[in-house]
């Protein structure tokens, strides 16, 4: 089955650390994208690829970084200068060149920074 | 800047029908997205409209009116598998989703 794939589900990490969230998709599209899911805020966007080897910061990029080796992959890295990293992290992927941009959402990932 | 508006939360009656509206301020427009979003998990698509009018879909519909910055979706015959978020969201100029907070609909037997 087709799908975007997101790991770990829930992650904990100490102050000061580095930590990688995985995100997976076999649908073939070639953008992707990382949101930030905040209570009572709307998504809010981290950084977004849309092809292999190039990707453009969001709204929120600081203390974020992020790879696109292959198509199907887009790990985030949440580094510790990322000063309240505690939220639902939601990788997306959508087709380009399509009429319009729907985009399909991974199961997310909830990081809390202990 | 940019802005989208919906109410925080909204409570309706399993079986009756409810109306959440969006209002948005954006740069540019190519369309208008509507997604369902169960707590803790991830969004899922569930109507886009770019042309003025109700796209209607099962129990769910959604309108837009272009000129009034202003999108509904209407759910009928609700049912408590419905309780959950309901996301609007924006396509702008350089085809960027441009999110709303959500609105958190609680349903009651």
């Amino acid at each position: 089955d087709g799908g975007i794939t997101q790991s770990p589900k829930y992650l904990f990490r100490k102050e000061g650390q580095n930590v990688t969230l995985s995100c997976e998709q076999n649908l073939n599209h070639d953008a992707m994208y990382w949101y930030r899911q905040d209570p009572g805020q709307g998504l809010r966007l981290i950084y977004y690829s849309q092809i292999v080897n190039d990707f453009q910061k969001g709204d929120i990029a600081e203390g974020y970084s992020v790879s696109r080796e292959k198509k199907e992959s887009f790990p985030l890295t949440v580094t510790s200068a990322q000063k309240n990293p505690t939220a639902f992290y939601l990788c997306a992927s959508s087709p380009q060149g399509a009429d319009y941009n729907e985009q399909f959402f991974g199961p997310g990932t909830r990081l809390t920074v202990l | 800047g940019q802005n989208i508006d919906q109410p925080t939360e909204m409570t309706a009656t399993e079986g009756a029908i409810v109306q959440i509206n969006c209002t948005y301020q954006t740069s540019g427009f190519n369309g208008l997205f509507w997604y369902q979003q169960h707590a803790g998990e991830a969004p899922t698509f569930l109507s886009y409209n770019v042309l003025d009018g109700l796209e209607e879909k099962g129990r769910f519909s959604s309108f837009l009116s272009r000129s009034k910055g202003y999108s509904y979706l209407l759910l009928k015959e609700l049912q408590m598998k419905d309780s959950a978020s309901y996301l609007c969201a924006v396509l702008d100029s350089n085809y960027q989703l441009i999110w709303g907070a959500g609105t958190k609909l609680i349903i009651k037997p």
